[in-house]
């Protein structure tokens, strides 16, 4: 399984762009690279979700060199209301074996 | 269109007692996951279900088990609870392998 790291926590000012790496050295060739959002008391929620290169979907983009080792999850313009835990996920979620290993996160605290 | 449901939101127990958690997925998705997060931990994964078969478990002792009904609805049962079960359990569910999982807002069980 691959083993993700991530910063335990950053701080952002409202309107910065806001980029959290996850690093990933032995993610395979089936793995997928997944990013969950989680508020205080509520499940967490899917950001985005992908392989390689780049993904850009209405929320954020997702930047995925091409040794795969590391991925970028960038939130531009940040408001209060994106203070929340950011979970990077790895793994084949189309395999019957795939367990959801979400780590401990990224806390990411938007400040006025 | 209705979101995952669980409940109760809040269970008190005593050490030794059986905990029962349930689960209602969004309508037409066949999948659904279990996870457990204690106080200031990620998402610890429980258990996967569909179409009413386990597929796959986490590292937890055979006193975490569930199942899931025809309608796809699914119980966890947590036997002989411990005070390290005290922690929010969150259920999601998918439409298919490899789909996004859309999570329910959480059970809060405490073991005094």
């Amino acid at each position: 399984l691959a083993k993700t790291t991530q910063p335990i926590s950053m701080d952002s000012y409202e309107g910065q762009e806001v980029n959290i790496t996850c690093s990933h050295n032995n993610i395979a060739t089936n793995d997928y690279i997944t990013w969950y959002q989680q508020f205080p008391s509520q499940g967490p929620r899917f950001i985005i979700q992908g392989y390689k290169t780049k993904v850009t979907n209405e929320v954020a983009s997702l930047f995925i060199p091409a040794d795969r080792k590391s991925s970028t999850l960038s939130l531009p313009r940040v408001s209060l209301s994106d203070t929340a835990v950011y979970y990077c996920l790895v793994g084949d979620p189309y395999s019957g074996t795939y367990k959801y290993i979400f780590g401990t996160g990224t806390r990411l605290k938007v400040l006025a | 269109e209705a979101g995952v449901t669980q409940s109760p939101t809040h269970l008190i127990k005593t050490r030794g007692q059986q905990a029962t958690l349930r689960c209602s997925p969004i309508s037409g998705h066949t999948s659904v996951y279990w996870y457990q997060q204690a106080l200031g931990l990620g998402l610890q994964f429980l258990l996967w279900y569909d179409e009413g078969e386990e597929r796959n478990r986490g590292n937890f002792p055979p006193r975490f088990s569930g199942r899931q009904f025809p309608n796809y609805s699914s119980e966890l049962n947590v036997n002989a609870l411990e005070l390290e079960d005290s922690a929010l359990y969150l259920c999601a569910s998918s439409s298919d392998l490899g789909e996004t999982q859309y999570f329910g807002p959480g059970t809060r069980l405490l073991v005094l």
